[in-house]
């Protein structure tokens, strides 16, 4: 069975720009979750869809915001970029997202911004 | 302060050495627990997952979880240069959909 998938893997963007980052999760995994990964901060949580709904979302600002297809396809948007937005995201997927379930993690994709 | 701690190292380790790596939290929400193995410039892999207290263990490695002291270990039996990593502890509590809690993750170096 395919992993998790995320595009593009790398990403330059100037401030003040806007990016969308796409995951296909697992076939037959209908939870997405996205994370943010830098050096000082560590993981942190942005935000969970499932069933095309986002239901659990971290302390991040309004500028990052996500969306879900029917096909569980999910993506991330984070408008009006600033440098501190340069990180590696990497989105997980599981079944359903329940208690017991654990997550997958993709490649993630890594973005710099100038 | 964080509600999971862990060292972030670096730790370093001849080969064929046992690594011990733990990770302490606050939120006695948490119920269930993962150790994750990521290497540089990749995503993060799962090695173990349990929900209860006491031992689980696959393979060369041995994940231990203590509720009554809000302490998980995860060991390492004879470690190869192919383990150098960072590793992840991650919590989950029952009522939080698709959210981890990470650890700050731990470098490993195993040298040959």
């Amino acid at each position: 069975k395919a992993g998790v998938t995320q595009t593009p893997r790398y990403l330059i963007k100037t401030r003040g720009q806007q990016v969308t980052l796409s995951c296909s999760p697992i076939s037959g995994h209908r939870s997405v979750s996205w994370y943010q990964q830098t050096p000082g901060q560590g993981l942190q949580f942005l935000f969970e869809y499932f069933s095309e709904t986002q239901r659990n979302k971290g302390n991040f600002p309004g500028r990052f915001s996500g969306r879900q297809f029917s096909n569980s396809r999910s993506e991330m948007n984070v408008s009006t970029l600033e440098l501190g937005d340069s990180a590696l995201y990497l989105c997980a997927s599981s079944l359903e997202g329940g208690r017991q379930e654990t997550q997958y993690f993709g490649p993630g994709t890594r973005l710099l911004v100038l | 302060q964080k509600e999971v701690e862990q060292d972030p190292g670096p730790l370093s380790v001849p080969e064929g050495a046992i690594v011990s790596l733990n990770c302490t939290y606050s939120n006695s929400a948490f119920q269930y627990f993962m150790w994750y193995r990521q290497y540089s410039r990749k995503g993060p892999e799962l090695l173990m997952y349990t929900y209860s207290s006491g031992n689980k263990e696959d393979g060369r490695f041995t994940a231990q979880v203590d509720k009554s002291s809000k302490y998980i270990s995860l060991f390492i039996r004879d470690s190869q240069p192919s383990d150098s990593a960072t590793y992840l502890c991650a919590m989950k509590d029952a009522d939080s959909w698709g959210k981890l809690q990470f650890g700050a993750g731990t470098q490993v170096v195993v040298t040959p």
